[in-house]
């Protein structure tokens, strides 16, 4: 089946700093791109989502790049605060009929050095 | 507004019982899902509802998963002949039906089969 999966599980910046974690994707029909954060003992919360149409999208604090041409995706984060340390997972919602869940990556786990 | 609430956080059973998993959705949000995250790893979509409609159980990996949602609003997830592989956190979301993207999760249900 389909599968989206992330290059590096374990990210280590410096507070302050900017960091950029990474996903692969290989389903080309998917609609929207989305990354969540996860923090111990919580659910996922959405941060920012990107529709297959696009290729940049910001928000508070994030950028996320869509490169469909080698199927990847980034979430860039902005002058790294303690409150960032959490697993990222980036998610793909499919298009058409079928199943509404999302797809889940394995997940980055950021952590911010003070 | 109050989120998703799910009881219990934390379940220990021993192999072979059955057991349930409730999950109260945001009021107003007729999307509900259920994923299942096995430790270290993402989130693997098992179920989905959307107001009166029957579910998708795309996901649901074996027939003694099954869940129902009452009334359009709280949902169970009832796993029978509990196996120690079941052994989890079983996450609920919400959504708006029509913004499938933003899903809003629960703290989720750890499970551990003993």
């Amino acid at each position: 089946g389909e599968s989206v999966g992330l290059h590096l599980p374990t990210l280590s910046v410096q507070e302050g700093d900017n960091s950029i974690i990474n996903c692969a994707y290989s389903n080309s029909a998917s609609d929207y791109f989305i990354w969540y954060k996860q923090e111990s003992g919580k659910g996922p919360q959405f941060i920012i989502d990107i529709r297959s149409n696009m290729d940049k999208r910001q928000g508070q604090r994030v950028t996320v790049l869509l490169n469909k041409t080698v199927k990847h995706l980034s979430l860039q984060i902005a002058a790294t605060q303690p409150g960032d340390s959490a697993v990222y997972f980036c998610a793909e919602k499919g298009s058409g009929g079928g199943a509404d869940g999302l797809t889940f990556g394995k997940g980055t786990h950021l952590i911010i050095q003070p | 507004g109050a989120g998703v609430s799910q009881s219990p956080s934390n379940k220990v059973t021993e192999k072979g019982k059955d057991v349930e998993l409730r999950c109260d959705p945001i009021s107003g949000h007729t999307a509900l899902y259920w994923y299942r995250q096995s430790l270290g790893q993402g989130l693997e979509f098992l179920i989905y509802f959307q107001g009166n409609s029957a579910p998708d159980k795309s996901g649901l990996p074996s027939d003694r998963f099954s869940a129902e949602r009452t009334g359009g609003s709280v949902s169970t997830l009832t796993i029978q002949r509990t196996q120690q592989e079941d052994s989890a956190v079983y996450l609920c979301a919400s959504s708006l039906a029509a913004d499938r993207i933003t899903q809003y999760f629960g703290p989720g249900t750890r499970l551990t089969v003993l």
